[in-house]
């Protein structure tokens, strides 16, 4: 079935550091793709988003883009804050139905 | 803020009873999905209704239900319960239940705790 795949493990960088966190997925058709983002005990909340190939998604200075050659879909920002630890989860929608990845904890340290 | 609800935030419950959490989606959203976040299994998609009917369907259990009232409230019920049904149960919303094109909206979820 469709899935997304994640990088292992937490992600911790210094303020104003660049950030990148990987996404690949698996997919029959076009899937719709996501970023999410859980603050410390809050719900999700839709980062970005990107419904066709080539497509850019981009919210608070976060951007990712929907490669279909490489079924990536990579987060980066070029400058992280301290209020930007989270945990971010890629989605994907197809097959009715939306799929996470594991998540990664990021944590930016001042 | 999403606008949407979620009760009760916490529940503390034995093995082999059966619970009911709450879900209110925001003004003017006509469908609503529920999800299972757990250490292990991470976040899974259980199921989706649109203005009352079921539209799609996730790793929910046989032991899980679910429905969506006039009103557009939605209930999960989980039955015979086990502990490795110790999890967060998040509902979201959206408004055409269009979830590939649609931004989903996230409540603060319902925290159990089987025992």
């Amino acid at each position: 079935g469709d899935s997304v795949t994640q990088m292992e493990g937490p992600v911790t960088l210094s303020e104003e550091a660049f950030l990148t966190i990987n996404c690949t997925y698996t997919a029959t058709g076009y899937p719709s793709l996501f970023w999410y983002v859980q603050y410390p005990g809050e719900g999700l909340q839709l980062l970005l988003k990107a419904t066709k190939a080539d497509d850019k998604g981009s919210n608070k200075g976060f951007e990712a883009t929907y490669r279909k050659e490489t079924t990536s879909f990579h987060l980066e920002k070029g400058s992280v804050q301290v209020s930007d630890s989270a945990v971010y989860f890629c989605a994907l929608w197809g097959n009715n139905r939306l799929a996470f990845g594991k998540g990664n904890q990021v944590v930016v340290i001042p | 803020d999403s606008g949407v609800t979620q009760t009760p935030k916490h529940l503390i419950t034995a093995t082999g009873q059966r619970v009911t959490l709450r879900c209110s989606p925001r003004s003017g959203d006509l469908s609503v999905y529920w999800y299972q976040q757990s250490l292990d299994q991470g976040l899974q998609f259980l199921i989706q209704y649109y203005n009352g009917e079921e539209r799609a369907k996730g790793n929910i259990l046989e032991r899980f239900s679910a429905q969506q009232f006039p009103d557009l409230h939605s209930e999960l019920n989980l039955s015979s319960l086990e502990l490795g049904d110790s999890a967060l149960y998040f509902c979201a919303s959206s408004t055409l239940g269009l979830a590939g094109k649609e931004t989903q909206y996230f409540g603060p979820g319902t925290r159990l705790l089987v025992l």
